[in-house]
């Protein structure tokens, strides 16, 4: 299985601020990807972050709000820009390995104000 | 397109109870299927996984059995603690193109009391 450490774990952050959050594996992974969590709800997939290329997003999600970059099999960061209160959820970072499904990291719970 | 529903929560139990999450699908092809659990204020965590019909995932005392013709695939542990308390998420791997990603259900909240 595959360690993932996410940072910062939490954070306070005005509106209008920009977040970036880090994600690190502890061994090359086949895929990663970034979730949001609202409140009280379930996983939603934000994009699938590209080693070397543009991320794809799922609908709903675009560039401009989250930029995403992995410049490598192991490092990804997912950028909240220009935040709002809408924006106050749980991020998670997840990697998939052949055949060993899918691991997440600590997540970053984010509250704007 | 896939979906995942799970039983309305939230579930309360008393400790040694018999727990039974319910957990349905719909999805092209043959998905693979997966149990994750979230302790309050962490990540999620892979509780079980199931590749196939009929397949049984275990872990902990929690199982869940790939039922192809009812397309469900429900948690179940014959006696919880008080430190099951969590939620509990069913997910499913379409494979194929979606290259890893999940699709998850709404999740349920277990509580165990003493």
């Amino acid at each position: 299985s595959a360690v993932i450490s996410q940072k910062p774990s939490r954070d306070i952050c005005q509106r209008g601020t920009s977040l970036t959050i880090q994600c690190q594996v502890d061994s090359q992974v086949t895929m990663m990807f970034w979730y949001r969590q609202q409140p009280g709800q379930s996983l939603t997939l934000i994009a699938t972050a590209n080693q070397g290329s543009e991320a794809t997003y799922e609908s709903g999600f675009v560039i401009d709000k989250f930029p995403i970059s992995r410049p490598n099999l192991t490092f990804s960061t997912l950028t909240v820009s220009n935040m709002s209160p809408e924006d106050s959820s749980i991020y998670l970072c997840s990697a998939t390995t052949t055949g060993s499904g899918a691991f997440f990291g600590q997540g970053t719970r984010l509250t704007v104000v | 397109g896939d979906s995942v529903t799970q039983m309305e929560g939230p579930v309360t139990l008393s400790e040694e109870a018999f727990l039974t999450i319910n957990c349905t699908y719909t999805a092209t092809g043959y998905p693979s299927l997966f149990w994750y659990v979230q302790y309050p204020g962490e990540g999620l965590q892979l509780l079980l996984k199931a590749t196939k019909a009929d397949d049984k995932g275990s872990n902990k005392g929690f199982e869940a059995t790939y039922r192809k013709e009812t397309t469900s695939f429900h948690l179940e542990k014959g006696s919880v603690q008080v430190s099951d308390s969590a939620v509990y998420f069913c997910a499913l791997y379409a494979g194929g193109t979606s290259y890893g990603k999940l699709t998850f259900g709404q999740g349920t909240i277990l509580t165990v009391h003493p």
